[in-house]
């Protein structure tokens, strides 16, 4: 069974930098096809995919976003960590890990699952 | 960027209703196209990968069609529980990955 659980700050101030861990388990990032993805939903608002670390290390960014995140890895952890600086109040949003599963064939076909429960993060003064 | 806009933003219907949610790709995706659920409060939930193949343990009363820039998402005869708020992704080549901006669906 796959299991992923964000952790983070609550409240964070503008300008501020913000770190996000996500603690998995039910799988390795050291896996050929694996990857973890962050996604975030303002309050009321849609989703937004922001990075995406694949188990080769290879990184995928929100163009809009990729100068304000990082994203990285650490296997022997089971954890992938999103930082994201000069946080804004615009920022202020429930924050999801997900699982990237996939088709092991030729497709290319790939999705998230399953979702870590989010944290949500608050950016405030 | 690809954009995915769903219509519509939402929707009213009842227990036992067929209902269709649309997804347009403002360029062609191919197939890859997902669809998810997300009740309040919860994490979205996934349904459908490539447009149209359902996730194990999804009921079959949903169901996803489309390829190149159109899609739907139909679910056949509505439950109490489908009542939820209803996202497309696009998973095509390179990001952003984006997600269409939801489509609520409520009890009438």
């Amino acid at each position: 069974q796959i299991t992923l659980k964000e952790s983070g700050p609550t409240l964070v101030k503008p300008t501020q930098t913000l770190t996000l861990t996500c603690t998995f388990s039910g799988f390795s990032l050291s896996t050929s096809g694996v990857g973890v993805g962050w996604i975030r939903q303002p309050p009321g608002k849609a989703l937004e995919w922001l990075a995406l670390i694949y188990w080769n290390d290879d990184k995928r960014y929100s163009p809009s976003l990729k100068s304000r995140l990082t994203i990285t890895k650490d296997t022997s952890k089971n954890q992938v960590v999103l930082t994201m600086t000069n946080m804004d109040p615009v920022d202020t949003a429930t924050y999801y890990c997900a699982h990237r599963g996939m088709n092991y064939d030729s497709s290319g076909y790939w999705w998230f699952d399953p979702w870590g429960q989010g944290t949500l993060v608050t950016v405030s003064s | 960027d690809i954009q995915m806009t769903q219509s519509p933003s939402s929707l009213s219907a009842s227990v036992g209703d067929r209902v269709t949610i649309t997804c347009r790709a403002s360029q062609s995706i191919s197939s890859y196209l997902n669809w998810y659920q997300q009740k309040p409060g919860k994490a979205p939930k996934f349904l459908i990968y490539a447009a149209s193949s359902l996730q194990s343990g999804v009921p079959s009363r949903f169901s996803g069609s489309g390829s190149g820039t159109d899609f739907t998402l139909t679910i056949s005869s509505l439950q109490p529980e489908d009542f939820a708020t209803y996202y497309c992704q696009q998973s095509y080549s390179t990001p952003p990955y984006t997600f269409g901006q939801g489509t609520k669906l409520e009890i009438k």
